[in-house]
């Protein structure tokens, strides 16, 4: 049963502090977002990426964020230094595109990391 | 700019019918999905629609107007399970847009 994975499922920590979320998409998707989900603001795309190439990270704070994909199996969101205001559920998504005329673009999101920054 | 616009809140009895409007002004567009979404849990796929009309798909169906900027997810038979989030997204070339869903609560 195919599936998004993400690593921490749950994370603590004090403000100041690296915080880095990893994700392993679905083995032969080629897209992979990062969302962050608040109360407030619902699911906010951060960054996305195509055939591991970075497309869009406007979405992000780039003084303290930063997304990597160092390989087709690894996805990463890195926050430094964390503040109490990036507590929230990070979600990982992954999807296939380029297939036209087809149902295609849905994402299948892992089951988030919870982050917690005092 | 990107807008998506969904109720907040919506409430209905096990048995009956809902409709969830979601309204749209995007830059782009190339499909509209609905995801339902459980407390504490991801998202999940329920329908996507690219042309105007409703697609059906058992208890659930969607509908979209893109003249309009407008689209629904009707829910029929309404189960306890079905409470939940239900979050309106706009595809922009690959790029998903979501709205800030709405939490439906059903009751016995």
């Amino acid at each position: 049963d195919a599936r998004v994975t993400q690593t921490p499922r749950h994370k603590v920590t004090e403000m100041g502090q690296e915080v880095t979320m990893r994700c392993q998409p679905i083995l032969g998707h080629n897209t992979v977002f990062w969302y962050r989900q608040t109360m407030m603001q619902g699911l906010e795309l951060l960054a996305y990426f195509r055939n591991r190439a970075p497309l869009d990270d406007s979405g992000m704070p780039k003084d303290r964020f930063s997304a990597e994909m160092p390989d087709a199996t690894l996805a990463t969101l890195k926050i430094q230094p964390s503040e109490p205001r990036d507590s929230a559920v990070y979600f990982c998504a992954s999807g296939r595109t380029g297939e036209i005329g087809r149902n295609t673009g849905e994402l299948f999101f892992g089951e988030g990391s919870r982050l917690t920054v005092l | 700019g990107q807008n998506i616009d969904q109720p907040t809140e919506m409430t209905a009895t096990e048995g009956a019918i809902v409709q969830i409007n979601c309204t749209y002004q995007t830059s782009g567009f190339n499909g509209l999905f609905w995801y339902q979404q459980h407390a504490g849990e991801a998202p999940t796929f329920l329908s996507y629609n690219v042309l105007d009309g409703l697609e059906e798909k058992g208890r659930f169906s969607s509908f979209l107007s893109r003249s309009k900027g407008y689209s629904y997810l009707l829910l029929k038979e309404l189960q306890m399970k079905d409470s939940a989030s239900y979050l309106c997204a706009v595809r922009n070339t690959d790029k998903l847009i979501f709205g800030t869903g709405t939490r439906l609560q059903v009751f016995p």
